[in-house]
């Protein structure tokens, strides 16, 4: 069974500042996706990362996957009140066999960034 | 462009009494379709994943049952609701396996 490690759970923040969400494994994912999501409604996708080191950004969003692709980090610089919400990271197992398609969820970060 | 619909959402349902959650997707054809159940605004546990008309894995045994008698409509049904059911329940469609995944708005199931 892949598992996901993400931290913090919870980041409350004043407006301005910057902030970094981790996301740790043990296996190997095919494939690294980044979803934010607000209260009663489904994630929405940021990014999908796929190479080992690749770096991504999404305006004020970095999002980088680990080398050994073990691992992904969420970057917010200058985090504003619109950037409030829960930000899930999902990797997906190496296509092939019964793992073919399924995306492995962290906890979540529960991000609240007060104006 | 694609589009996914889930329907109800919101659902307060006693114990005991049966279920059909409803999900559709426009815009794509043979879509791989996912129901999960996320808890507390926390991550997502897969529940059933099909990948084809009448094509369904179960992730987790449980109480609920998945069917897709339609090319774009997945279905979560139970003969049964347990206290334990209640949760916020998700459908996704991907183009493939190897595609990202995308969401509907959720139904919040309530059992009292």
């Amino acid at each position: 069974t892949q598992l996901l490690e993400q931290s913090p759970q919870f980041l409350s923040i004043q407006e301005g500042e910057n902030l970094t969400v981790y996301c740790n494994s043990s296996s190997v994912f095919s494939s690294l996706q980044w979803y934010r999501q607000e209260p009663g409604e489904g994630p929405v996708l940021l990014v999908t990362v796929v190479t080992g080191g690749e770096v991504k950004k999404l305006k004020r969003l970095t999002f980088q996957f680990g080398d050994a692709r073990k691992d992904s980090s969420l970057h917010i610089t200058a985090a504003q009140p619109g950037d409030t919400g829960l930000y899930l990271c999902a990797g997906r197992a190496n296509a092939g066999g019964t793992s073919y398609g399924k995306l492995t969820f962290g906890q979540g970060t529960i991000l609240t960034v007060h104006p | 462009s694609q589009t996914i619909h889930q329907w109800p959402a919101t659902l307060v349902q006693p114990v005991g009494s049966p279920l059909s959650l409803e999900c559709t997707v426009e815009g794509t054809s043979n879509p791989n379709l996912y129901w999960y159940r996320q808890a507390a605004g926390r991550g997502l546990q897969l529940l059933f994943y099909s990948v084809g008309i009448g094509q369904i894995s179960s992730e987790v045994p449980q109480n609920l049952s998945a069917s897709r008698p339609q090319d774009r409509q997945f279905i979560l049904s139970s003969k049964k609701l347990l206290l334990s059911d209640s949760g916020f329940y998700l459908c996704a469609w991907g183009r493939d396996g190897l595609s990202p995944q995308h969401f509907g708005d959720g139904t919040r199931l309530s059992i009292l």
